[in-house]
């Protein structure tokens, strides 16, 4: 089975600009989830999508703002970006809702410059 | 809320001795606890996981970890390390039936020759 994948794998942006990051989920998985994770801190859970519906959102501002398309896969995006948005971002994804064991993609790690 | 607190930020052993790696957990409802690991640069792989079946679960890579009501603990051991397993770890409560995850601060294992 391919795992989750997410792109790009690097990506560098300056204050103030936009970023779209994306994810493809397992074949078969239609639960998808975003984090956080800045350098040295545990993930924080941003958004997580089931079947195209959002069904949970992190303590995030409104720049932070996904959705999930038709085949399952999802994307994250960041507006007016800051600084304190470097971070790796991390994509997992599940089966289905609820406790459901959740696969995490190597991530996207974004600069801000 | 929930929330983990992992109680050592760096633990260091020898191969082939025991890893201890220590947590405890807070939750207003029955908790699902995991264990994840990361690799440098890399995401996050599922250690085990306890959803209210045996106190006792094992995991892979020799990995297991006791889930204590009474001590609100969910400690992660290994009887005999190896240098592979020199890594990030991070415990993780959910409420059961939702899928976010909460994390801990991580504990960085060194395992040393």
């Amino acid at each position: 089975d391919t795992g989750v994948t997410q792109s790009p794998t690097h990506l560098i942006k300056t204050r103030g600009q936009q970023v779209t990051l994306r994810c493809s989920p397992i074949s078969g998985h239609k639960s998808v989830s975003w984090y956080q994770q800045v350098l040295g801190q545990g993930p924080q859970f941003i958004f997580q999508y089931y079947e195209k519906e959002e069904r949970g959102r992190g303590n995030f501002p409104d720049r932070f703002s996904a959705r999930q398309f038709p085949n399952y896969s999802s994307e994250l995006n960041v507006n007016a970006l800051l600084l304190g948005d470097s971070a790796l971002y991390l994509c997992a994804s599940s089966y289905r809702d609820g406790n459901q064991p959740q696969h995490f993609g190597d991530g996207t790690r974004l600069s801000i410059l | 809320a929930q929330s983990v607190t992992q109680l050592d930020s760096h633990v260091s052993v020898s191969e082939g001795t025991p890893v201890l790696l220590r947590c405890n957990y807070s939750s207003s409802y029955s908790p699902s606890l995991f264990w994840y690991v990361q690799h440098p640069n890399k995401g996050l792989q599922l250690l085990l996981k306890y959803t209210s079946a045996a106190t006792l679960v094992k995991g892979i890579n020799g990995f297991e970890a006791e889930f204590k009501k009474s001590e609100t603990s969910f400690h992660l051991t290994k009887p005999s390390a190896h240098m592979s397993d020199a890594a990030e770890y991070f415990c993780v409560v959910s409420e059961r039936g939702f899928q976010k995850l909460v994390f801990g601060t991580g504990t960085r294992l060194l395992v040393s020759p």
